[in-house]
């Protein structure tokens, strides 16, 4: 499974943006860039995913670099309920698993 | 709609005995994986399965075997249980075309198991 690095934790005011970093330089040409995050006491739930292109859905925005060898998550008013561990990760199309590390911890600041 | 569903939602042992954890997937989706999450780590992937057979491993010993049900509902049996097995352990659900890289699991709330 390709790697992913992210800082151990973060943290961020209420209501400001978060831009939550994830380099991956031996990313393939066909892996997905997956987001999923824990909150606390509870299983870990789907954010986003891209391939090459910027995604935007209800929860964040995705923005991958050209090179695709990093990514940036993008919450964009922080709130108490963002709190979670942020993981990124690499999905191997012919991969049936998720590979997780050990993720950022988002701390925000009321 | 019903999300995944685990249970017990705790559970103690003893080191040797046996334990069996039940899921049940999402609506619609008919693959499920297990993960095993020891205390500040993130998950780690023990085994998925799909039309009833296992179709892919993790690195995990044999003492961790499977079962899926035609209802697409299933169990995990963790045999001999050692203090290291204590963890939170997930199941996630998905609907099986294999290998698009691109579909999402949705994950339940875990078991949570303490081996003494």
């Amino acid at each position: 499974d390709a790697k992913t690095t992210q800082p151990n934790s973060m943290e961020s005011n209420e209501e400001e943006p978060v831009h939550l970093p994830c380099n991956h330089s031996t990313i393939s040409g066909t892996d997905y860039i997956h987001w999923y995050r824990q909150l606390p006491s509870q299983g870990p739930e789907y954010v986003i995913h891209g391939l090459t292109s910027n995604v935007n859905n209800r929860m964040a925005s995705l923005a991958i670099a050209e090179d695709r060898k990093s990514s940036t998550l993008i919450l964009h008013r922080a709130t108490l309920r963002d709190a979670a561990v942020y993981y990124c990760i690499l999905r191997d199309p012919g991969a049936n698993n998720l590979f997780f590390g050990t993720g950022t911890r988002l701390t925000v600041i009321p | 709609d019903a999300g995944v569903t685990q249970s017990p939602t705790h559970l103690i042992k003893t080191r040797g005995q046996q334990v069996t954890l039940r899921c049940s997937p999402k609506s619609g989706h008919d693959t499920v994986s297990w993960y095993q999450q020891a205390l500040g780590q993130g998950p780690q992937f023990i085994f998925q399965y799909y039309e009833e057979e296992e179709r892919q491993r993790g690195n995990f010993p044999d003492r961790f075997s499977g079962h899926q049900f035609p209802n697409y509902s299933s169990e995990l049996n963790v045999n001999a249980l050692l203090l290291g097995d204590s963890a939170l352990y997930l199941c996630a659900s998905s609907w099986g075309r294999a290998g698009s890289g691109w579909e999402t699991q949705y994950f339940g709330p875990g078991t949570r198991l303490l081996v003494l």
